[in-house]
């Protein structure tokens, strides 16, 4: 079955505008999370997604947004793009909160300039 | 809060050798690890987990160790392959779905 799909691969944005990523999960998997990646650091957990509700959010300001609709498919927003927002983002997805493990997305190349 | 550290950001292996990738975390309340992989242009994948009522727990070539008195976890890979170069990543998890990880190690073998 099809893994967990992430559009777009890659964007370029300017400071100051606002980009939307997305998420498919596998199918049948309604949670879903959010990570940033940037280099020299580790995976850092934005939100958690589970039946349109977010379950659990990390700390990032508000800048950074999700939402999840009824078919378990998510969106991340970050407004006001700023440099530092540069970085991979990371979606993940499995059956339920609590249940085993996680499935990764390849990401979104997300590039500020 | 949570921190989960990796001990050596990068290590180097001969093909064919066995490399142990070592990893602390600090929350004694945590009850559930993950090791994954992210090979370069991709997303971190699955290699093993562990929950805390286990010490060992082996799959293909892989076994993740869990010493929880020391709050430490290792993943040992038998006899290392070319394909096996990338960063490896723990994970650790007690509240579900949320995971912390740790800054990852890269793993390069030298052929």
């Amino acid at each position: 079955k099809a893994g967990v799909t992430q559009t777009p691969r890659y964007l370029i944005k300017t400071r100051g505008q606002q980009v939307t990523l997305s998420c498919s999960p596998i199918s049948g998997h309604r949670s879903v999370s959010w990570y940033q990646q940037t280099p020299g650091q580790g995976l850092q957990f934005l939100f958690e997604y589970f039946s349109e509700t977010q379950r659990n959010k990390g700390n990032f300001p508000g800048r950074f947004s999700g939402r999840q609709f009824s078919n378990s498919r998510s969106e991340m927003n970050v407004s006001t793009l700023e440099l530092g927002d540069s970085a991979l983002y990371l979606c993940a997805s499995s059956l339920g909160p609590g249940v085993d493990g996680y499935t990764f997305g390849s990401g979104t190349r997300l590039t500020v300039v | 809060g949570e921190s989960v550290g990796l001990h050596l950001p990068t290590l180097s292996v001969q093909e064919g050798d066995n490399s142990i990738i070592n990893c602390a975390y600090s929350n004694s309340a945590s009850d559930y690890f993950i090791w994954y992989k992210q090979e370069s242009g991709k997303g971190p994948q699955f290699i093993i987990d562990i929950r805390s009522n286990m010490d060992k727990r082996q799959g293909q070539r892989v076994t993740v160790l869990l010493n929880k008195t020391v709050k430490h976890l290792s993943l040992q890979i038998a006899a290392t392959q070319p394909g096996d170069s990338a960063v490896y990543f723990c994970a650790e998890s007690n509240t579900g779905n949320q995971f912390y990880f740790g800054t990852g190690t890269s793993l390069t073998v030298i052929p």
